[in-house]
């Protein structure tokens, strides 16, 4: 099965500012999705990352928040942005290829 | 709208035993049905997918799952559970082929020696 690489694997950061996480994926998809699993929970959808076009976010997500840029069928962009301690989570890239597989996520600490 | 419910947060189980992690679902269309694993630190595994075929699906690592539209459930089970099953699972539902995942709040599996 396909493979997703995200970086970076972790990071520590200070309120106010942004971060943007990669995913890149070792063949083409057809879809790419964003999840956040907050700390001790499970994940929830942020968005679609849609090839070419505007992400589809899921309720209680916004673009200026959450940013997302995917401009071929093998990568993704999430933006964290004016981050603050409530944002400190995993953050996990999906891609499909006959189900949704995962990457190693992303663990941002806001402080 | 879908969901996702899983019973029990903590499941406890003595090594060789069986394991029996549940799941129930809700969806107004035909569901896709999954299961992962997510270990200390990482991010999540397939363990096995029902996607509307044959409704008893096994999957790696020994799992396996079945299908019952009428109770409206997906549980996971494992005849002999192995120190090294010990881990998070997480049932999931999309609609159909989307793939756009609602996950259950996750069962974590302890195995005792």
């Amino acid at each position: 099965s396909a493979v997703i690489s995200q970086k970076p694997s972790r990071d520590i950061c200070q309120r106010g500012t942004s971060l943007t996480i990669q995913c890149q994926v070792d063949s083409q998809v057809t879809m790419m999705f964003w999840y956040r699993q907050q700390p001790g929970q499970s994940l929830t959808l942020i968005a679609t990352a849609n090839q070419g076009s505007e992400a589809t976010y899921e309720s209680g997500f916004v673009i200026d928040k959450f940013p997302i840029s995917r401009p071929n069928l093998t990568f993704s962009t999430l933006t964290v942005s004016n981050m603050s301690p409530e944002d400190s989570s995993i953050y996990l890239c999906s891609g499909v290829e006959l189900a949704a597989f995962f990457g190693q996520g992303t663990r941002l600490t806001v402080v | 709208a879908q969901s996702v419910t899983q019973l029990g947060s903590h499941v406890s189980v003595s090594e060789g035993a069986l394991v029996l992690l549940r799941c129930n679902y809700s969806s107004s269309v035909p569901p896709y049905l999954f299961w992962y694993v997510q270990y200390p630190n990482q991010g999540l595994q397939l363990l096995l997918k029902y996607t509307s075929a044959a409704t008893l699906v096994k999957g790696i690592n020994g799992f396996e799952a079945e299908f019952k539209k009428s109770e409206t459930s997906f549980h996971l089970t494992k005849p002999s559970a192995h120190m090294s099953d010990a881990a998070e699972y997480f049932c999931a539902v999309s609609e159909g082929s989307s793939y756009k995942l609602i996950f259950g709040s996750g069962t974590r599996l302890l195995v005792r020696p």
